[in-house]
């Protein structure tokens, strides 16, 4: 079964520094894609980056990039130069395209950004 | 303007009732879905639809029915067996395409559901 996992409920970050956010995923299918989105306070969900699982780079997007680690199943993100926008709850998902495209989230983890 | 509109926005339910959430979209996407988020929680799905006239059971479809009569449209219906309803609930769409392409889903603005 796929499954999803963040196990940092929440993370402070001093403003311009870069912080990760760790997830790991299971699937057994070997095609599969991976998504970050950020959630404000507003609840809005806003997509970040995608990775593939047949990517052969870590995808990146502008201050966000995805530390792609196939064999251990982590599909970490990164954000440089933190800013106090940034604040909001991050969320990593999956699609198992051999699933009929079900798409399934992570617990989530709340982001801090200190002045 | 493409996107998924949700609605009401904020909806109160007395006990007993069964009540519906509207989702619409207008980005020609196949795949529709339906999320529960409680408080500090994560999404989970409740139910999904990859094609008018069908879909499946996510992992807390249990009080909730849906349809697809329409490819742009899925409502949600919370029933009265639904014992604890008051939730934040997000409908998204995506494209559902066989290869790698990116596929990331679109979401709604919620609907803010509470039980008086």
């Amino acid at each position: 079964a796929q499954k999803i996992t963040q196990t940092q409920p929440g993370m402070f970050v001093q403003e311009k520094e870069a912080v990760t956010l760790d997830c790991t995923y299971d699937t057994s299918d070997p095609s599969y894609g991976l998504f970050w989105y950020k959630q404000p306070s507003s609840g809005e969900m806003i997509f970040l980056i995608y990775q593939g699982s047949y990517d052969q780079q870590n995808a990146t997007e502008g201050r966000y990039s995805l530390n792609f680690q196939k064999a251990r199943k982590s599909a970490n993100l990164v954000i440089s130069a933190s800013q106090l926008g940034d604040s909001a709850m991050y969320f990593c998902a999956m699609r198992d395209y051999n699933q009929g495209g079900k798409l399934i989230f992570g617990q989530g983890t709340e982001l801090s950004v200190k002045p | 303007d493409g996107g998924i509109t949700q609605s009401p926005k904020y909806l109160f339910r007395k006990e007993g009732q069964n009540v519906t959430l509207s989702c619409e979209q207008n980005l020609n996407h196949d795949a529709m879905y339906w999320y529960r988020q409680d408080p500090g929680q994560g999404l989970r799905l409740i139910y999904y639809s990859q094609i008018v006239n069908d879909f499946q059971k996510g992992d807390i479809a249990e009080g909730y029915s849906v349809s697809r009569e329409k490819k742009e449209s899925f409502p949600l219906t919370v029933t009265s067996a639904q014992k604890n309803p008051t939730a934040f609930y997000l409908c998204a769409s995506s494209p559902i395409r066989q290869n790698r392409p990116r596929t990331e889903a679109f979401f709604g603005q919620g609907t803010r559901l509470t039980v008086v």
